[in-house]
């Protein structure tokens, strides 16, 4: 079966260390994988776009990596904040599909000051 | 990024009326619009996608007579949840995505809860 699965439910760090989030995926041949935030009550917000052909694509403290061998996403947070704690998605989008994403379900960060 | 907005935020309303909202994508045109259901510490389920001048795609599982979808323009596309229940009650977001793009852009959710 098809499946999309983020690490933890939640993950509390250390101001300053690094964040890891994971997400695999089992029964997909993605074209991109996606992260967004979402803070509570809100809508997502789109991060960062990695594509099947990249390894790894950074945007100032956000690194994501994509291995499609291993069919699995990391995607880090440097020096984090208080400020970064929110539920990160990652999100599938799959060939042929009109653009449907397909969302894991989430992995809430929590930055202790 | 573009910009999606959702109309209302957060709507209240008695079990067995029917609730409308809106999505408009204020400084995009969206080829395609799509619309998810979030419970509670749950990841978004996609419910429909729409292309405009279209009828919706339902996912599987989701009553298309009881989520009406309608996409008449490139920048509003609607929800009309009929005959809505206490089981209704969810979160509810839309997303626009303009033809060559690989994002989509989503609006800050709907809050129904159905006494």
């Amino acid at each position: 079966s098809q499946k999309i699965e983020q690490n933890s439910e939640a993950l509390n760090i250390q101001e300053g260390k690094t964040a890891t989030l994971t997400c695999n995926y089992t029964n997909y041949s993605p074209a991109y994988l996606q992260w967004y935030r979402q803070d509570p009550g809100r809508g997502p917000v789109f991060l960062l776009l990695i594509r099947e052909n990249e390894k790894e694509k950074r945007k100032e403290r956000l690194k994501v990596t994509f291995d499609t061998t291993l069919k699995q996403s990391l995607f880090h947070i440097t020096a984090s904040q208080p400020a970064d704690s929110a539920t990160y998605l990652c999100a599938l989008l799959i060939y042929n599909q009109g653009g449907k994403l397909i969302f894991g379900q989430g992995t809430e960060l929590s930055v202790k000051p | 990024g573009a910009v999606v907005s959702q109309h209302p935020s957060r709507v209240i309303c008695k079990s067995g009326t029917s609730v409308k909202i809106e999505c408009r994508s204020l400084d995009f045109q969206a080829t395609t619009m799509f619309w998810y259901r979030q419970f509670p510490k749950q990841s978004l389920m996609l419910m429909a996608t729409s292309n405009e001048g279209s009828k919706a795609t339902y996912e599987q599982g989701v009553e298309k007579d009881k989520f009406l979808i309608n996409h008449a323009s490139l920048t509003l596309s609607t929800l009309t949840v009929t005959s809505a229940h206490p089981e209704d009650s969810s979160f509810y977001i839309c997303s626009g995505l303009t033809r060559g793009w690989s994002e989509q852009f989503f609006g800050p959710g709907t809050r129904l809860t159905v006494l």
